[in-house]
């Protein structure tokens, strides 16, 4: 059972360019949460994701950022016109529910912004 | 004020030696999860608590809910236990999940052969 995949694990973009990153949750988790890990600051909390559902964005930024996760395939996070500022770590989780169950992370997308 | 405060900072300990990392919260919470961070590679999650004490290997975590506080203990530390530890709470009011999480700025330890 491979664990949480997140692709691809390095990504540069120019200003302007759009950012896709993704994020395959364990087999058997319809539960996807989606970090941010500044440079120099600590994680925070973005969205939060059930299948074909964004059940919590409360941590997204209000422009330029997307997410989900279809029936079918992986949870995207998707940052258009990317700035400098959205160089970061990016980190999902996933868990077979919400609640009290345990969550597994990913290695994390590391985007670069030039 | 952060949510989160995590005591130490930085952490360096010569192997064997007996580690404790110290948390502490400010909101009420559902859960408290400790995570482990390698430099420049993904999060493990080591514990996630709501009451009393979890033991894994060489690792303990206990939590007082009274006193909104965790501890992370490392028994017998090894070279390989180096990495930035976190400390992260879910809040009651997270709608039910306990992923909405609050991440505490981590602490960076250092073990020495």
């Amino acid at each position: 059972n491979a664990g949480v995949m997140q692709n691809p694990r390095h990504l540069v973009r120019r200003r302007g360019q759009e950012a896709r990153l993704r994020c395959s949750p364990m087999k058997g988790h319809s539960h996807v949460y989606w970090y941010r890990q500044l440079p120099e600051e600590g994680l925070k909390f973005m969205v939060y994701l059930q299948k074909e559902n964004i059940i919590d964005e409360s941590g997204m930024p209000k422009e330029r950022f997307s997410a989900e996760f279809p029936k079918e395939g992986p949870s995207i996070l998707r940052i258009q016109q990317v700035v400098r500022g959205d160089s970061a770590a990016y980190f999902c989780a996933s868990s077979q529910q919400g609640g009290s169950t345990e969550a597994f992370f990913g290695q994390g997308t590391r985007l670069t912004v030039v | 004020k952060n949510e989160v405060e995590q005591s130490p900072q930085n952490l360096t300990a010569q192997e064997g030696e007996f580690i404790t990392i110290n948390c502490s919260y400010s909101v009420g919470i559902s859960a408290l999860h400790w995570l482990q961070q390698h430099p420049g590679g993904g999060i493990v999650s080591l514990f996630m608590l709501s009451s009393g004490k979890k033991k894994h290997g060489r690792l303990i975590a206990t939590i007082n809910i009274q006193e909104k506080h965790s501890s992370l203990h490392i028994t017998a530390s090894h070279p390989r236990d180096s990495a930035v530890y976190i400390c992260a709470v879910g809040g009651a009011n997270s709608g039910g999940s306990n992923y909405k999480l609050t991440f505490g700025k981590g602490t960076l330890l250092t073990v020495n052969p």
